[in-house]
């Protein structure tokens, strides 16, 4: 069965870095997403992704967040100067389609460490 | 805005215990409704999901009915085992603002002890 695949699975950073998270969305899908998830805390929408445009963004995703279809594969999300606040859980998600009666497919996530 | 209210946990019970989590949600339109569950060290993994009222979702014994009238969405399962033992989400997906996006609940630990 198709899956959603992130590498890598941990990243440790020193505040002040970039990082760029990676995952490979299900191969036919269009719409492509990224959630977060503080530990303790909520899964949270962070963006949205269509057509190689942000198609909705929450008032989380500010400058310092980026999202890029490199190719025909991958989907990166970059944090440009992290803070110890970006420690958390970041999925990835793909749709066929943006129609709430779709599922979003998650893949295993990657765990951010901000030291 | 959207929201979904679930019971935190965690929740402990014996094999072969009837399971309930509660979950009720807030949205603006007409949201299709989920349950993801994620096993320890995995992924958030779609476990079953109603798109209209009165739907039925039901997967590995797993239930949830979609219920307008009182905006709720609880999961059940008749005996759990050990192998459920996971970390429920109830959640949310609508259209409000143009695109799908994701609402989730914070997510409801499940300990099944032999």
């Amino acid at each position: 069965e198709p899956e959603v695949t992130q590498t890598p699975s941990h990243q440790v950073t020193q505040m002040g870095q970039e990082v760029i998270l990676r995952c490979v969305p299900i191969s036919n899908h269009l719409y492509f997403y990224w959630y977060r998830q503080i530990l303790g805390q909520k899964v949270e929408f962070l963006v949205s992704f269509y057509n190689n445009e942000i198609s909705e963004k929450s008032e989380i995703f500010d400058d310092q967040f980026s999202v890029e279809r490199p190719d025909g594969s991958n989907f990166t999300l970059k944090i440009r100067s992290t803070k110890l606040e970006d420690s958390a859980m970041y999925f990835c998600a793909s749709s066929a389609t943006d129609r709430d009666t779709d599922t979003q497919y998650f893949g295993p996530g990657t765990r951010l460490t901000v030291l | 805005g959207n929201s979904v209210t679930q019971m935190e946990g965690p929740v402990t019970l014996s094999e072969e215990a009837f399971l309930t989590i509660n979950c009720t949600y807030t949205a603006t339109g007409y949201p299709s409704l989920f349950w993801y569950v994620q096993y320890p060290g995995e992924g958030l993994q779609l476990l079953l999901k109603a798109t209209k009222a009165d739907d039925k979702g039901s997967n590995k014994g797993f239930e949830a009915t979609y219920r307008k009238e009182t905006t709720s969405f609880h999961l059940e399962k008749g005996s759990v085992q050990v192998s459920d033992s996971a970390v429920y989400f109830c959640a949310l997906s609508d259209q409000a603002g143009g695109y799908q996006k994701v609402t989730f609940g914070i997510g409801t630990k499940l300990q099944v002890i032999p």
